[in-house]
């Protein structure tokens, strides 16, 4: 089955300007979590989505915002855009349980200049 | 809050052993996760503790000890193809899952 998609791979953007990246998960996951990584710092968790709802967030600002649709996909905004969110985001899609993995997609690699 | 160590970097030979070490803190969690990752690849999962003890998959083994707040990967006969980022990786409560910052783990021929 076809794994997790991310759109777009890569992006450019200018300071004060907002984004959104797009994840659609694996067929059959209701779970989707957005993390950002940046280097040395591994990956830092932004939230999880289940069934539409936000079921916790990681400790960003407002600037960053996140939705998922009926068909779990999922989409997060960056508003203000600075110099420092620059990172790779990704996204990482699971099954129900408290122990299954994340499958996680290639990621988007933004760059604000 | 909940917070995970490991060191940042590891150099072993071809065909040696490597552990890398992951110290938690936290309140409560289901399980520890190991997940590997290639420069410019995503991260994809390698093994998952809910025990106390070693499970292990082929070269691969991990291992948790809930009262030392302590885990391992133990990667064995190294191949160059490992050298990678490895990242441990707690699934708490609240369905969140919380990232240590990762060992660059370098094998030299």
């Amino acid at each position: 089955k076809a794994g997790v998609t991310q759109t777009p791979r890569y992006l450019i953007k200018t300071r004060g300007q907002q984004v959104t990246l797009s994840c659609s998960p694996i067929s059959g996951h209701r779970s989707v979590s957005w993390y950002q990584q940046t280097p040395g710092q591994g990956l830092q968790f932004l939230f999880e989505y289940f069934s539409e709802t936000q079921r916790n967030k990681g400790n960003f600002p407002g600037r960053f915002s996140g939705r998922q649709f009926s068909n779990s996909r999922s989409e997060m905004n960056v508003s203000t855009l600075e110099l420092g969110d620059s990172a790779l985001y990704l996204c990482a899609s699971s099954g129900t349980g408290e122990n299954t993995e994340a499958f996680f997609g290639q990621g988007t690699r933004l760059t604000v200049v | 809050g909940q917070s995970l160590e490991q060191p940042s970097e590891v150099t072993a030979v071809e065909g040696a052993i490597v552990q890398i070490n992951c110290t938690y803190q936290t309140s409560g969690f289901y399980g520890l996760s190991w997940y590997q990752q290639h420069d410019g690849g995503a991260p994809t999962f390698l093994s998952y503790n809910a025990l106390d003890g070693l499970e292990e998959t082929g070269r691969f083994s991990s291992f948790l000890s809930r009262s030392d707040s302590y885990g391992y990967l133990l990667l064995q006969e190294l191949q160059m193809k490992d050298s990678a980022s490895y990242f441990c990786a707690l699934r708490g409560g609240g369905f969140k899952t919380i990232f240590g910052a990762g060992t660059r783990l370098f094998v030299k021929a």
